[in-house]
């Protein structure tokens, strides 16, 4: 099966504290991309990052990083110093089907309090 | 940057109505995707067009969904007979090169069948 879990329902923090939002994903592929989607109280879907297979480098960007680990098919998302903007609902998401459609994971609120 | 564009923002329509779901997707991009997600909930594939077809579609969309891009800038998606159960907030997306590509969204239609 291909499939995307976030275990993570609701996560609640204080503002300035870091939070990482777990993403396991299943792909019988063995090249893919994965994504990260951001989706604010506004409800517009935010591109913030895709990352292919082949690279497992960490990748950061100002606030954000992002832990691509192939070995446990997990990419999770973190979030230093957390601000009450950050509160919206993350997706993890993977291209499936033969590629030809994208499937999300159920999503993370992240709830952010000053 | 470009942006991909929904009309109507809300939609309210009486059961066994028809609807359709308007959407300007960017120009220079050729992959087209309509989404759907029911309030506090997992956004859900409903189907990809490409090159003047469907692509992929979900087992949600079925013959009471149809999509069309009547020219070169809209892409449409029509509801034969809505239930109560198609209310959702429906997404419109494109890309350049496939669901392997950044997908832009829309911002969405939130259609309300009574």
């Amino acid at each position: 099966a291909q499939k995307v879990t976030q275990a993570q329902t609701e996560i609640s923090v204080v503002e300035k504290e870091d939070v990482t939002l777990d993403c396991v994903y299943e792909t019988r592929d063995t090249t893919y991309y994965l994504f990260w989607y951001k989706q604010p109280p506004s409800g517009e879907l935010v591109f913030l990052i895709r990352r292919n297979s082949f690279d497992e480098q960490n990748e950061i960007s100002g606030r954000y990083s992002w832990n691509f680990q192939k070995s446990t098919s997990s990419f999770n998302f973190t979030i230093t110093a957390s601000q009450v903007v950050d509160s919206a609902v993350y997706f993890c998401a993977l291209p499936t089907g033969s590629a030809r459609q994208l499937t999300f994971g159920s999503g993370t609120q992240l709830t952010v309090l000053p | 940057e470009p942006e991909v564009t929904q009309t109507p923002s809300h939609q309210v329509t009486q059961m066994g109505q028809e609807v359709i779901l308007r959407c300007v997707p960017i120009s220079n991009h050729l992959y087209f995707y309509w989404y759907r997600q029911i309030l506090g909930q997992k956004v859900e594939f409903l189907v990809s067009f490409y090159n003047n077809e469907i692509s992929e579609k979900s087992e949600i969309f079925d013959d009471q969904f149809s999509v069309e891009r009547p020219d070169g800038s809209n892409f449409t998606l029509k509801i034969r007979s809505t239930k109560l159960e198609d209310s959702a907030m429906y997404f419109c997306a494109s890309s350049e090169g496939g669901v392997k590509e950044k997908l832009f969204f829309g911002s969405g239609t939130q259609l309300s069948v009574l």
